[in-house]
């Protein structure tokens, strides 16, 4: 098994551009979900999904969009990158519910927008 | 929202010394996570625990529900121990059974 993984590993990118960052697991987990990480804080879910076809919003959500149309894949889409969106994206899968379940994450995205 | 406040924030010891970390949260929990992060690197879950103690090799979660609180120990540490370690407790009992909250971390440094 690959795991989670996660691509491209590293981005530059220019204010009001767009792009996705790409995240697939082959554990046919249910629940998936996206973080990321900034110095001196800890992780910060930005949406999450139960299922194939469900998803929700995090604790900072705004200025990302997510879809998740088969078990393996969830994208995560930077509509108009800000700079304010520099930081380390993690993807992460478990079986069940995260109280419950341990938590499989990806190699993260290295994200710089300038 | 639960608080996490994990102490020591940066740790450095000598090969062979046993470390703790602890992390104590504001609010019940249904389980706790404990994950290691390298330099530059992913993350790797640790432990998840919702009582008592957990033992992987050298190291060792323990948690007290009623305290709301867990601790991290590494039994005679080795520089390849140097990582940050991440609490993270789990949904509150009642709530979202999704969401965890993640503390600042621990940069710990074990030098040889």
């Amino acid at each position: 098994n690959a795991g989670v993984t996660q691509t491209p590993k590293f981005q530059v990118l220019k204010t009001g551009q767009s792009m996705t960052l790409q995240c697939a697991q082959d554990m046919n987990h249910e629940y998936m979900s996206w973080y990321r990480q900034d110095p001196g804080m800890g992780l910060r879910l930005i949406h999450y999904s139960v299922g194939a076809g469900i998803t929700d919003q995090g604790e900072v959500p705004n200025g990302y969009n997510v879809s998740r149309s088969t078990t393996e894949d969830f994208p995560l889409r930077l509509l108009s990158a800000a700079p304010s969106q520099t930081s380390v994206y993690f993807c992460a899968s478990s079986a069940q519910l995260a109280g419950v379940s341990e938590q499989y994450f990806g190699p993260g995205t290295r994200l710089t927008v300038t | 929202k639960n608080e996490v406040e994990q102490s020591p924030q940066n740790l450095t010891a000598q090969e062979g010394e046993f470390i703790t970390i602890n992390c104590s949260y504001s609010v019940g929990i249904s389980a706790l996570h404990w994950l290691q992060q390298h330099p530059g690197g992913g993350i790797v879950s640790l432990f998840m625990l919702s009582s008592g103690k957990k033992k992987h090799g050298r190291l060792i979660a323990t948690i007290n529900i009623q305290e709301k609180h867990s601790s991290l120990h590494i039994t005679a540490s080795h520089p390849r121990d140097s990582a940050v370690y991440i609490c993270a407790p789990g949904p509150h009992s009642g709530g979202s059974n999704y969401k965890l909250t993640f503390g600042k971390g621990t940069l710990l440094t074990v030098n040889p």
